[in-house]
């Protein structure tokens, strides 16, 4: 079966404009989590929905967010870009909300550079 | 806050030599899953770990998790050059994974 498709795989921004990513999970997942990755904070989640719902939020300010549809695929949303928001953003998917345990796979990421 | 460390941050070993890496929580976790990452690649789900004193194998990969499960490791025999990678391990936390800070393994031929 296919796997976690993200998108873009990569793209250039300027400092102040806002990014949209885009995942689709592995059919039959209803949990999209987030994640960005930098080389020095490492693997930091974002949050997770579940059923169309934000189950669980990570540390990060107001200008991240996220959506889930019906269909399970989830966008994430930076406004006002920072400079320190270059990272790799990772998409990853489960069958069900994170806290029974299950497994979660990651898609390949979407690398956002801001300039 | 929840927080999970790995060590070491990087490893370079000689391709034939065994390497470990350790994971650490603060807190007791309800599990623990271990990933691998290639450079340029994206985090790959290697195992997870459940139940206290568990140890899992996998070829020549050997998974633990500790009896008061908050902290776990991965040994890896004779380590050749597709080992290399970034090692993280992820624990269960309240509802959400907390990732380790990670272990680059570089193995030299």
């Amino acid at each position: 079966k296919a796997g976690v498709t993200q998108t873009p795989r990569y793209l250039i921004k300027t400092r102040g404009q806002q990014v949209t990513l885009s995942c689709s999970p592995i059919s039959g997942h209803r949990s999209v989590s987030w994640y960005q990755q930098t080389p020095g904070q490492g693997l930091q989640f974002l949050f997770e929905y579940f059923s169309e719902t934000q189950r669980n939020k990570g540390n990060f300010p107001g200008r991240f967010s996220g959506r889930q549809f019906s269909n399970s695929r989830s966008e994430m949303n930076v406004s006002t870009l920072e400079l320190g928001d270059s990272a790799l953003y990772l998409c990853a998917s489960s069958l069900v909300v994170t806290g029974a345990g299950n497994t979660i796979y990651f898609g390949e990421g979407s690398w956002l550079t801001v300039v | 806050g929840q927080q999970v460390m790995q060590i070491p941050q990087y490893q370079h070993v000689q391709e034939g030599e065994d390497f470990t890496t350790y994971c650490n929580s603060s807190t007791t976790l309800s599990n623990i899953q271990w990933y691998k990452q290639r450079p340029g690649g994206h985090p790959v789900f290697l195992i997870q770990l459940v139940k206290s004193g568990e140890v899992k194998k996998q070829k020549r990969l050997t998974f633990q998790f500790g009896e008061a499960k908050k902290n776990s490791s991965l040994h890896i025999t004779a380590t050749q050059t597709t080992d290399v990678g970034t090692y993280f391990c992820a624990g269960l936390g309240t509802y959400k994974y907390i990732f380790g800070t990670g272990t680059r393994l570089k193995v030299l031929a």
